[in-house]
């Protein structure tokens, strides 16, 4: 079955510093896609970046990066130069054949 | 570019009533998913709809239905609410023919049952 694990329920970053975002997964077929989104206050659901099971290289969008480990099944989001604005809640996310969410982060970027 | 659009925004019904929830997808999207996020939770997949049909459904009792419009819109119907239905309802469009068949998501509706 698949399963989807974020352990940090609640993370503190200053601004201008980097942080990393964990999230395992447990899935035993071998295509399968990854997603972390952003929730803010407002509730709705910002994708931010995608890693295909097959990809060989590291997703990047922006000051977002994905550390894919598959080896370990892992797939840490990796947010550099934080900003105010990125506080938010951070999902992550596995879609196989259907798509399920991780319990989420709450992320707080000090001034 | 219309994003996914949601309506209504807040609902508040009482134990027993029914509610349908409406939702349009982004623009050129087919397939349209739809997720119950309880309070300090992560969204939880309720089903999803491609070509009018239902595709997948989650663990969610028939209480939730759904239906997909010839213009790939939706709706999201509750029956018999519980007061355990009341969450943040959220839908999600994609393209069929994206291989990362990435979701995009709308603001979302905001039920209270009492």
């Amino acid at each position: 079955a698949q399963k989807i694990t974020q352990t940090q329920p609640g993370m503190f970053v200053q601004e201008k510093e980097a942080v990393t975002l964990d999230c395992t997964y447990d899935t035993s077929d071998p295509s399968y896609g990854l997603f972390w989104y952003k929730q803010p206050s407002s509730g709705e659901m910002i994708f931010l970046i995608y890693q295909g099971s097959y990809d060989q290289q590291n997703a990047t969008e922006g000051r977002y990066s994905l550390n894919f480990q598959k080896a370990r099944k892992s797939a840490n989001l990796v947010i550099s130069a934080s900003q105010l604005g990125d506080s938010a809640m951070y999902f992550c996310a596995m879609r196989e054949s259907q798509t399920i969410f991780g319990a989420g982060t709450r992320l707080f970027v000090k001034a | 570019d219309a994003g996914v659009t949601q309506s209504p925004t807040h609902l508040i019904k009482t134990r027993g009533q029914q509610v349908t929830l409406r939702c349009s997808p982004k623009s050129g999207h087919d397939t349209v998913s739809w997720y119950q996020q309880a309070l300090g939770q992560g969204p939880q997949f309720i089903f999803q709809y491609y070509e009018e049909e239902e595709r997948q459904r989650g663990n969610f009792p028939d209480r939730f239905s759904g239906h997909q419009f010839p213009n790939y819109s939706s709706e999201l119907n509750v029956n018999a609410l519980l007061l355990g239905d009341s969450a943040l309802y959220l839908c999600a469009s994609s393209f069929t023919r994206d291989t990362q068949e990435t979701q995009y998501f709308g603001p979302g509706t905001r039920l209270l049952v009492l």
